[in-house]
């Protein structure tokens, strides 16, 4: 079964730390994996793409990086500040199709303590 | 003007009752998709149109039933609503099927929450 899980579920750090968040999935034969973020009440917003050929990603304070063969990946983010408080997930693509094997993670929910 | 629009954002309900959200992207994408995150913050796939025709439909009951009137549209209809519809339903939209996979551009609406009880 294709499986996404994040740890820790839920992470307080105080500003300016820099901090590592989690993604295990099932089954190292994927198409690319998605980092979103989610604040309250609000959709998802789209933060990085790696695809399978691709060991990481990086966007400013982001930075992803993918190891396929432990079915792991990282958020990284640096310097963190109040405004990154938000539940980050993880999503991958199992395969190349319409958008069935585009699994979610549940999650991790980061507060960034002024 | 926001990208991916549903209405209505609350709906609260009780059983049995049927009701729809709405969707509406002003993107001009062709694909667009529904989800449910349940109460475990799972985020689960339960249909996608391309260009108004049906291109995945995942395992949900048939009391939910998705129309698309045009390729701007995707609307959900629920029948006979139970207390396990309860949940956030997000649309979203992608230029089409195929570049979503090479680009990542997925955009999501705001979500519905869908009370029942």
């Amino acid at each position: 079964k294709q499986e996404v899980t994040q740890i820790p579920a839920a992470l307080s750090v105080p500003e300016g730390e820099n901090l590592v968040l989690n993604c295990s999935f099932t089954d190292s034969a994927i198409y690319n994996l998605q980092w979103f973020r989610q604040d309250p009440g609000k959709g998802l917003t789209s933060l990085l793409l790696i695809q399978s050929s691709q060991r990481e990603q990086t966007s400013g304070r982001l930075n992803a990086s993918l190891d396929k063969s432990s079915g792991r990946s990282t958020l990284y983010i640096a310097a963190s500040q109040p405004g990154d408080s938000a539940t980050y997930l993880c999503a991958v693509r199992f395969g190349v199709n319409y958008g069935q094997n585009f699994v979610f993670g549940p999650g991790t929910r980061l507060s960034v303590l002024p | 003007d926001t990208a991916v629009s549903q209405t209505p954002k609350y709906l609260v309900t009780q059983m049995g009752n049927d009701k729809s959200i709405k969707c509406e992207q002003n993107l001009g994408h062709d694909t667009m998709y529904w989800y449910k995150q349940d109460s475990k913050k799972f985020l689960k796939i339960m249909f996608s149109y391309n260009n108004k025709e049906l291109i995945i439909n995942e395992t949900v009951p048939n009391r939910f039933s998705p129309k698309s009137p045009d390729k701007a549209h995707l609307n959900l209809h629920i029948n006979s609503l139970e207390l396990g519809d309860s949940a956030v339903y997000f649309c979203a939209s992608s230029q089409d099927a195929w570049a979503v996979l090479y680009t990542g551009e997925l955009f999501f609406g705001e979500g519905s929450r869908l009370t029942v009880l």
